[in-house]
Parts: structure tokens; sequence; C-alpha cells
């Protein structure tokens, strides 16, 4: 079993649409949730991160951890074209290194 | 503010060339600085970091080398290329200790080995 799993996609929605994106875990020792965003041919950028069950909202985003279930999700509402990436989940152990997902490509449909 | 600079952006080098890519930080001192490479649709394959000068930690034994001469200069290098190394590379920086997990990348160099 890989320490994490995450659909690579791609996913196609509709503009306006909300977006799911997910991550499975199998390590209970990760405290540090993270969601990074990705545009072609860029590096990532930290979106969103968060230490505790429940959720975590941000304008547009939403990150959600259920820890007991090892399973992280990242919402987008109101989806627009500039969402277009991919999304990549990264955890910690509370070193500073961090496990990554294999991404997620987005694309957002005008 | 913090910036960091990676180059070149696109590489192509023969197989048995060597190499060397150079990222350095500005606006921070004592970072955490990470080398990173990524397959085509794949993540991130974490290949050296470094929590000080001349500390350096290989995660995938391989023929890249990683050094750090100054606080804020990492290099990635190799003797001799092989067709496997070709990939998006990626510098990345990050505080210390609990701070790691908030790690700031630079634009990456796209290395073609032919």
């Amino acid at each position: 079993q890989k320490e994490v799993e995450q659909d690579p996609g791609p996913l196609s929605v509709p503009e306006g649409a909300i977006v799911s994106l997910n991550c499975t875990y199998s390590n209970s020792a990760f405290q540090y949730f993270m969601w990074y965003r990705q545009y072609s041919r860029k590096g990532p950028e930290l979106l969103m991160y968060t230490y505790s069950s429940g959720n975590k909202e941000d304008g547009r985003f939403t990150a959600q951890v259920d820890k007991s279930s090892k399973y992280i999700s990242l919402f987008i509402r109101d989806s627009q074209p500039s969402d277009s990436a991919t999304y990549l989940c990264a955890f910690s152990d509370s070193n500073y290194q961090l496990i990554w997902g294999a991404g997620t490509k987005l694309i957002i449909k005008p | 503010s913090q910036t960091i600079h990676q180059w070149p952006a696109t590489l192509v080098q023969p197989v048995g060339s060597p190499l060397s890519l150079e990222c350095t930080v500005e606006g921070t001192s004592n970072p955490n600085l990470y080398w990173y490479r990524q397959a085509a649709g794949r993540g991130l394959q974490l290949l050296f970091y470094s929590v000080g000068i001349g500390q350096i930690s290989s995660e995938v034994p391989q023929n890249l080398s990683a050094s750090r001469p100054q606080d804020r200069q990492f290099i990635l290098s190799s003797k001799k290329l092989l067709l496997s190394d070709s990939g998006f590379y990626l510098c990345a920086w990050s505080g210390g200790g609990l701070a790691g997990y908030e790690q700031y990348f630079g634009p990456g160099t796209r290395l073609t080995v032919t």
C-alpha cells in the first residue's frame, strides 16, 4: 500500500461547479496536511495547510481533514478557468520532509 | 520578502555530459533547502535536503550529488548524465523545524538528456 494515494485525473468540470479533490494516506504519524497548486511548467505553491481534523476555509477554497478515516479533501467553490492546474496533497510528520501525492490535474471548462 | 532563483530554465544535455544546476534564496537566513525531481505527470521525488552549510542528506541513491557552499546557495550536480535523469528539477526552501511543511519553490529547470 502506498503511503499516499491521489487520483491523477484529469478531472474536467464546467466553470462555476464545485470541485472536490481527495487524498488518502496510511501513516498515522502525519500531523500537517497541505495542498499545493502547480500551474503548467511552474513550481508548486502552497495553497492551504492544516494540522487538525475538521474544515479550514480560505475564500473559495476549503480544506477538510478526517484523521480517523485518513482522508483529506480540497473543495473549490465557484470554480474558474484560472483554477485549472495540478493540485498536489502533501503530508508531514513534524519533520521538515514532505510526503507528496502524485497530483490531480484539474481542468475548468469555460 | 523572500525570493528563490533557479537557473537555467531549460537545458538539453547529451548522455554522459556533466550537470550543474544552481539555486539561490534571498530574504531569509539559514533556510532548509531541497532538490526535487518531477517526472511528467508524476508527483515530487525528494532528491536531497540540507539544514545548513555543508550538511546534505540524500534520499535517493543515484548519480546526482548536491552541495551547499553558502547559506542560501544550493547546487545539484552530476558527473555523467543518464537518459533517466531527464525531468523537471525544482529547488525549494523552508524555515526550520515545524515550519518545514511550508515550502516555497523556484521556477524549476526542465532537463532533457538526449
